[in-house]
């Protein structure tokens, strides 16, 4: 089954204890990206990739890191994590091309909550 | 930066009911899209649109690419319990890069 997994689901931790939200897909797509979403603000996206070892800012990144060492794999960093950053973050998947494979894939979110 | 204006916030309708939402942005975007998100669940495509004055229907579901490439709708026809939940415009800045509205709370009365 085609899919993006997100690991974990749910996370409770304390500021400043570095964690690692993981994202992989099955789809072999070359983009993958991080959005994280709150209330009254929709989605807005952390950072993106392009391909393995390309990745770029999208909206948001201040306070977390990414790496793309693999196709399928996409982690997000938070190296210092702080309660500004409690939020339901999504990992996303799509191909290249204009055309109807353009769409992102979504995974389930992962519900982070900083004391 | 880029914004997108998505309108109404919520919805509360009756069952039945049609409604409609829409996007519009100061920027041109040459591609919409529109997607749905289930309460506990991540957003799912429901139609894309990449051409100015598009028309394009997915079931009771029928969204429409503005012709100054500046706006989007989305027509939900007779709608029905399942049809809850919060709607999202996006426009694709560039590949892999998408800027989502802020969403549309659909709330439906049996």
């Amino acid at each position: 089954e085609a899919q993006v997994t997100q690991n974990p689901r749910y996370l409770i931790t304390v500021t400043g204890k570095k964690l690692t939200v993981t994202c992989s897909q099955n789809m072999n797509h070359e983009y993958m990206s991080w959005y994280r979403q709150d209330p009254g603000l929709g989605l807005r996206q952390i950072y993106y990739s392009m391909n393995v070892e390309v990745t770029d800012k999208g909206d948001v990144p201040e306070g977390y890191k990414v790496s793309r060492k693999e196709k399928r794999n996409f982690p997000l960093i938070l190296e210092s994590p702080s309660p500004n950053q409690t939020s339901l973050y999504f990992c996303a998947s799509s191909f290249p091309g204009g055309t109807s494979t353009d769409t992102q894939y979504f995974g389930p979110g992962t519900r982070l909550t900083v004391l | 930066g880029q914004q997108l204006n998505q309108s109404p916030q919520s919805m509360f309708i009756q069952e039945g009911e049609d409604v409609s939402m829409n996007c519009t942005s100061s920027s041109i975007f040459n591609t919409w899209l529109w997607y749905k998100q289930d309460p506990g669940e991540g957003p799912v495509l429901l139609i894309a649109l990449y051409k100015a004055g598009e028309l394009t229907s997915n079931g009771r579901l029928t969204a429409q690419f503005g012709i100054t490439r500046k706006d989007s709708f989305l027509n939900i026809s007779a709608s029905i319990p399942s049809d809850v939940g919060i709607y999202f415009c996006a426009g694709l800045v560039s590949q892999g890069n998408l800027i989502f509205g802020k969403g549309t709370k659909l709330s439906v009365k049996p």
